[in-house]
């Protein structure tokens, strides 16, 4: 079966720090990976999306960036956080081709 | 993806059926409409999903209008473990952003 693993859960960084987060995905080849961030009380903002190594869509002009260095992994990354980067961050993954998104658990960061 | 419109917030009586609507009039003829749910701090769940015809399976129903405009999620017999935010998209791969959703109150 396939699961998809994000972390860390929580974590508190100083302004100007930077940051990586990590989603890798088990169990199926070639899945299309999407970084969405939500605020508290909104919706989710989707902030990339890849549907093959090397290749990031970002949606969003920001501070951040993504990186797919495998089939299966995808990096999201700042060289230096901003108070506005807090948030909730979730990674998921769908089939190429099919519409159901898989989520990870999410990771809470705090930029402080 | 087409845009959806659900209402901010709606309550519910435990034990009776919750109508969650939804409208996406814009939707395209091979956009289907997802629901997912998400509890607080966690990643959202995957309900049910459909194109055309009205779906069941083990969590709710799903039912779709005829001209596809709108759709309805129905959770048969509510518990307080369905209060979640509820969010409604029409997609059919790739990309899509979720809106804000309806938040579902089960109440005792």
């Amino acid at each position: 079966s396939q699961t998809i693993h994000q972390w860390p859960a929580t974590l508190v960084q100083p302004v100007g720090s930077p940051l990586s987060l990590e989603c890798t995905v088990e169990g199926t080849s070639n899945p299309n990976l999407y970084w969405y961030r939500q605020a508290a009380g909104r919706g989710l903002q989707l902030l990339f999306y890849s549907v093959g190594i090397g290749q990031i869509s970002s949606e969003v002009p920001q501070n951040l960036s993504a990186s797919r260095p495998q089939d299966r992994q995808f990096i999201l990354s700042s060289k230096k956080l901003l108070l506005s980067d807090s948030g909730f961050y979730l990674c998921a993954w769908s089939v190429f081709g099919q519409g159901r998104l898989f989520f990870g658990s999410g990771t809470q960061l705090s930029v402080l | 993806d087409a845009k959806t419109t659900q209402p901010p917030s709606m309550d519910c009586a435990e034990g009776r059926a919750a109508n969650l609507p939804c409208n996406h009039s814009t939707i395209s003829g091979n956009e289907y409409v997802y629901w997912y749910r998400q509890i607080h701090s966690q990643g959202p769940q995957y309900i049910i999903h459909g194109l055309k015809n009205n779906e069941t399976n083990e969590m709710a129903s799903l039912i779709i209008t005829e001209d596809r405009k709108s759709s309805t999620l129905i959770l048969p017999h509510a518990t307080l473990r369905d209060t979640a935010v509820y969010y409604c998209i029409a997609r059919q791969a790739g990309k899509s952003t979720f809106g804000d959703g309806t938040t579902l109150t089960v109440k005792p």
